[in-house]
């Protein structure tokens, strides 16, 4: 079933700390792995995204994991800073199919 | 700034009548999708696009939703008769060609169905 679960639903950090989100999934065909931010009455945007055949990228204070035996993946914010404050999504797709399947979204709100 | 734009922004519409909403996407991209964000934040995916094909769309067995994609033309979404479910935010994407492409999204129209 294609359906990709995100935790936690709603998630407060202070200003400096460690941002940790999850996401499983459970088909086996997704290889690509987006995770997008988006602010209220905005559109999403991509943070950053993992190959199946990766199993961790960096981008400044942004890493995503990816664990393919377990079908679990994180995103870890270091430094949160108040301008982090969004809801994240992760998403997933496969080769065969162009439509991205999205997770419900975690909230996060960064206290300064 | 998104370089996809939909309009209008906000649609306010009585049960029953007909809500249409555009989009251009980002020059370059033959790839347009349409999801459906309700107010729990989850996406539902409606259909996608290549060039002026469909490639992929849900089972819209009510037959209320349509699309097209027609070239030098803005892509369009419209519901033929508006519920009060409808009600949420529609989200047009697009992108390169490819599987793993990054969508870009445009802000979205709000549709309230009263």
């Amino acid at each position: 079933q294609q359906q990709v679960r995100q935790s936690p639903q709603s998630l407060t950090v202070w200003e400096g700390g460690t941002t940790v989100l999850t996401c499983s999934y459970e088909d086996s065909t997704f290889n690509y792995f987006p995770w997008y931010q988006q602010f209220p009455g905005e559109g999403p945007a991509l943070l950053i995204s993992i190959l199946s055949v990766s199993d961790k990228k960096e981008d400044g204070r942004f890493t995503t994991f990816f664990n393919k035996r377990e079908k679990k993946l994180s995103l870890h914010i270091i430094d949160s800073q108040p301008g982090d404050s969004a809801t994240y999504f992760c998403a997933a797709s496969d080769t065969n199919a162009y439509k991205v399947i999205f997770g419900k979204g975690t909230h996060l709100h960064v206290l300064p | 700034n998104s370089k996809v734009i939909q309009t209008p922004r906000y649609l306010v519409k009585g049960q029953g009548q007909k809500a249409k909403m555009r989009c251009i996407p980002e020059k370059g991209h033959p790839v347009v999708f349409w999801y459906q964000q309700n107010k729990n934040n989850e996406f539902k995916f409606l259909i996608n696009f290549q060039n002026q094909e469909v490639l992929q769309q849900i089972d819209m067995t009510e037959k209320r939703f349509s699309a097209e994609c027609p070239s030098n033309s803005p892509c369009s979404l419209e519901i033929q008769s508006s519920e009060a479910g409808d009600s949420a935010l529609y989200l047009c994407a697009s992108s390169l060609p490819g599987w793993n492409e990054r969508l870009f999204f445009g802000h979205g129209t709000k549709l309230s169905v009263l």
